[in-house]
């Protein structure tokens, strides 16, 4: 079935330094890709999401391509702030389908 | 923005009892609601899906017995984990989407934490 794999462990970083969490995926045909954040005490929200291949979904200066050679979908940010520190979660779902499959998500800690 | 609120946020209960968990979505109307859970470093996993009016279709391997779910209005859903044991100590997590699209949005609520003695 459809999985979602995220890199292992948190990450930890100074404020400004550059963030990437990697994210891979395993679907047949033409899933959508998103990126979900949770901050503290809160629910999960949407970051920012691609439908198709060389998408790039953008928010809040996180970036991440649909990248379908690779089955990846890597969010980047060039200058991190203490107000990024969260959990965030890569996650498919198939088109037509309501059905969202998560990785395990990867908690980040922004030092000031 | 659509908010989705979900009580208790945390609860404790002894091994046998039963334990309730609404999700309310506050500014919208959700026709489908959806129920995860949660175990430590582990990815969200979809419970069961449920419309509003209709019985809750729910994933393989997810007891419909242990884990009764709800859906009375266009704002509630209950989960409800029936003689709760230890090992259904997890955290529990809903959301809504809104509309009838099956490509909206879905928005999800802060969870709540079960602790089974």
């Amino acid at each position: 079935g459809d999985s979602v794999t995220q890199m292992e462990g948190p990450v930890t970083l100074s404020e400004e330094a550059f963030l990437t969490i990697n994210c891979t995926y395993t679907a047949t045909g033409y899933p959508s890709l998103f990126w979900y954040v949770q901050y503290p005490g809160e629910g999960l929200q949407l970051l920012l999401k691609a439908t198709k291949a060389d998408d790039k979904g953008s928010n809040k200066g996180f970036e991440a391509t649909y990248r379908k050679e690779t089955t990846s979908f890597h969010l980047e940010k060039g200058s991190v702030q203490v107000s990024d520190s969260a959990v965030y979660f890569c996650a498919l779902s198939q088109r037509g389908n309501n059905r969202l499959a998560f990785g395990k998500g990867n908690q980040v800690v922004v030092i000031p | 923005g659509a908010v989705v609120s979900q009580h208790p946020s945390r609860v404790i209960c002894k091994s046998g009892t039963s334990v309730k968990i609404e999700c309310r979505s506050l500014d919208f109307q959700a026709t489908t609601m959806f129920w995860y859970r949660q175990f430590p470093k582990q990815s969200l996993m979809l419970m069961a899906t449920s419309n509003e009016g209709s019985k809750a279709t729910y994933e393989q391997g997810v007891e419909k017995d242990k884990f009764l779910i709800n859906h009375a209005s266009l704002t509630l859903s209950t989960l409800t984990v029936t003689s709760a044991h230890p090992e259904d100590s997890s955290f529990y997590i809903c959301s809504a989407r809104v509309g009838t699209g099956l490509d909206n949005e879905q928005f999800f609520g802060p969870g709540t934490r079960l602790t089974v003695l």
